[in-house]
């Protein structure tokens, strides 16, 4: 149990167009999705977590008008980057929480590598 | 102060070693502490998961976990060479994310 899929697990494109990552949970509702970034040899950076029904919280420093997010499901979250340039290329990595018995327990997807030329 | 706070190695220990992994965290409320292995490349699998002080044994892994210390930590008995990877700890905050530490570098030489 507790499965996230990512899609697409990687992804090439051209600087100025818009890229969309999906997040799911396959086998439980997840009220709370996180979407991570991780550079080559760094740690996770937060980005932002997404709450189904309600607009995300971003960490400071993301761009919310870059980086939209929207969690229009409780088993859905997608990550469109606008206008990518070659610094938003990374790994992108999102995470659910299964909210029961108020576990804090993160499950990630497998990561969307991100490639912008 | 960091809020969790990790050796980054890298650490290396023979083929059939126990390998050793610790943890500090700073706030003495937290009550939930998760160790996640990431290979290279690849995104952060769940190994496990301690609440209460002392030790949680799963298979090979037995996380221990110290309050009045403010340390937990991370044993791989038996370790091998598939165990090489960045083990990072992570603790939840009150808003339900995690405080991740930079991660420990394990290395399993054959």
């Amino acid at each position: 149990g507790a499965v996230v899929s990512q899609h697409p697990s990687w992804v090439i494109c051209k600087s100025g167009t818009s890229v969309k990552i999906e997040c799911r949970s396959l086998d439980f509702q997840a009220t709370t999705m996180f979407w991570y970034r991780q550079f080559p040899k760094q740690s996770l950076m937060l980005m932002a977590t997404s709450n189904e029904g309600s607009k995300a919280t971003y960490e400071q420093g993301v761009e919310k008008d870059k980086f939209l997010i929207n969690h229009a499901s409780l088993t859905l979250s997608t990550l469109t980057v606008t206008s990518a340039h070659p610094e938003d290329s990374s790994f992108y990595i999102c995470s659910a929480r299964a909210p029961a018995s108020g576990s804090h327990t993160q499950y990630f997807g497998p990561g969307t590598r991100l490639t912008v030329l | 102060q960091k809020e969790v706070e990790q050796n980054s190695g890298p650490l290396s220990v023979p083929e059939g070693a126990i390998a050793s992994l610790n943890c500090t965290y700073s706030d003495r409320g937290s009550q939930s502490f998760f160790w996640y292995r990431q290979y290279s490349g690849k995104s952060p699998e769940l190994i496990m998961f301690i609440y209460s002080n002392g030790d949680k044994e799963d298979g090979r892994f037995t996380a221990q976990l110290n309050k009045a210390s403010q340390y937990v930590s991370l044993l791989i008995r038996d370790s091998q060479p598939s165990d090489s990877a960045t083990y990072l700890c992570a603790v939840p905050t009150t808003g339900n994310q995690f405080y991740f530490g930079t991660g420990t570098s394990l290395t399993v030489i054959p």
